[in-house]
């Protein structure tokens, strides 16, 4: 693993499914994110979490959820999914311990949910 | 919150400069970031402004003031492969960053 990984790449859901998307980082950064983007409206923050076992949430959080057992991993897990849930979902990662904390994306995931 | 603005599209010759626009309103400021978004791929960083004043980067500038809650992103001898989304992101003093919607820059031949 190189940087951060997302799984999967991308998912067609049917409405009312449980659906955990996977974010993994090897950088030993503190702190992670999820934010969906969607036409027009650019990226928007989820959840977060600065440290390994808390989280917060973002600008939309509704019907999202994550948890943070360790440094590398950060699930986001749709509990019901529904159609308005249909976007790009990015994973990003920062040190914001250091320097000027840049955050690191990872490739995306693209959800559809019908 | 955070309230950012920045053009929704822009269009510029190969070689030609390019200055994108950004202002915001902010409840809490702890640095400005730019991002490249190339379409169907993640935003990676440019530049990060958190004082006063210009940051060059190579091609790439980035300008902040603080008092008037403006920056811009000068990109300069503009190439085919600049054609990107450029993201304006201000971070606030819990280190969360809000984004704009992205200015999609087209650069023609």
């Amino acid at each position: 693993i190189a940087g951060i990984t997302q799984a999967p790449t991308s998912q067609i859901l049917a409405a009312g499914r449980r659906m955990t998307l996977r974010c993994t980082q090897d950088m030993r950064h503190n702190a992670m994110y999820w934010y969906r983007q969607d036409l027009g409206l650019g990226l928007r923050l989820i959840h977060y979490s600065n440290t390994a076992g808390t989280t917060g949430k973002g600008e939309v959080p509704d019907g999202y959820s994550v948890s943070r057992a360790n440094t590398d991993d950060f699930p986001l897990t749709l509990a019901s999914a529904v159609p308005s849930q249909t976007s790009v979902y990015f994973c990003a990662s920062s040190d914001s311990m250091s320097g000027p904390g840049e955050q690191f994306f990872g490739p995306g995931t693209r959800l559809t949910v019908l | 919150g955070q309230n950012i603005d920045q053009p929704t599209e822009m269009t510029a010759t190969e070689g030609a400069i390019v200055q994108i626009n950004c202002t915001y309103q902010t409840s809490g400021f702890n640095g400005l970031f730019w991002y490249q978004q190339h379409a169907g791929e993640a935003p990676t960083f440019l530049s990060y402004n958190v004082l006063d004043g210009l940051e060059e980067k190579g091609r790439f500038s980035s300008f902040l003031s603080r008092s008037k809650g403006y920056s811009y992103l000068l990109l300069k001898e503009l190439q085919m492969k600049d054609s990107a989304s450029y993201l304006c992101a201000v971070r606030d003093g819990d280190y969360k960053l809000s984004f704009g919607a992205g200015t999609t820059v087209t650069v023609r031949a």
